[in-house]
């Protein structure tokens, strides 16, 4: 699996936009990126993924630089809400079968009034 | 509604005691996993299971125990084996068609006295 590089620990502005990066240079071709977050003692919850394209959904966008070895989440309009712990994963994906996503430590994104 | 439940909340057990987790999903998924989160880390694999009656070992399997006799139910038992048995623990499931996106359950928070 390849490593995953995340800051410690990031603040935003409530109503600002969140800009969370990770690196991932050692990625190989068939491995997507994925973005879970957790508040705090609750179960992880899915945000995210991607392969090379750049993708939204009603929670993020995922950008992904054209090497694909960095890449970064983005919350377009932080809340309150919003402050949890961020991993990003990468993992390849193969049809029909699960694999284990390895959870690092994470990015603590505190939101602020 | 459908999801994964996990009881109880909090768990208290002395020191020298098997105690089982449980985890219950009724989002027919094939897969079902345990992790382990310490203060402050991310999650670690405990076991993993991809279909009934089988079982693998993930990273940190030693003083851990689980079985899948049912696809809705994967349960744990933490034994007196486990050395720091005290942690956060999580249970999530995939299914065929969500790319490895894993849904957790709510967790249970062990404490051994």
């Amino acid at each position: 699996d390849a490593k995953t590089t995340q800051p410690p620990s990031m603040d935003c502005a409530e109503g600002r936009a969140a800009n969370l990066p990770c690196n991932h240079s050692t990625i190989s071709g068939n491995e997507y990126v994925y973005w879970y977050r957790q508040i705090h003692s609750q179960g992880p919850q899915y945000i995210i993924h991607g392969l090379k394209n750049n993708e939204t959904n009603e929670m993020a966008s995922l950008i992904i630089t054209e090497d694909r070895k960095s890449s970064t989440l983005i919350l377009p309009h932080a809340t309150l809400r919003d402050t949890a712990v961020y991993y990003c994963i990468v993992r390849a994906f193969f049809s029909g079968g699960y694999n284990k996503l390895i959870f690092g430590a994470g990015t603590r994104l505190a939101v602020h009034p | 509604d459908g999801g994964i439940t996990q009881s109880p909340k909090y768990l208290f057990r002395k020191e020298g005691q098997n105690v089982t987790l449980s985890c219950e999903q009724n989002l027919n998924h094939d897969a079902m996993y345990w992790y382990r989160q310490d203060p402050g880390q991310g999650l670690r694999l405990i076991y993993y299971s991809q279909i009934v009656n089988d079982f693998q070992k993930g990273d940190i399997a030693e003083g851990y125990s689980v079985s899948r006799e049912k696809k809705e139910s994967f349960p744990l038992t933490v034994t007196s084996a486990q050395k720091n048995p005290t942690a956060f623990y999580l249970c999530a499931s995939t299914g065929r068609d969500s790319y490895n996106e894993q849904f957790f359950g709510p967790g249970t928070r062990l404490t051994v006295l």
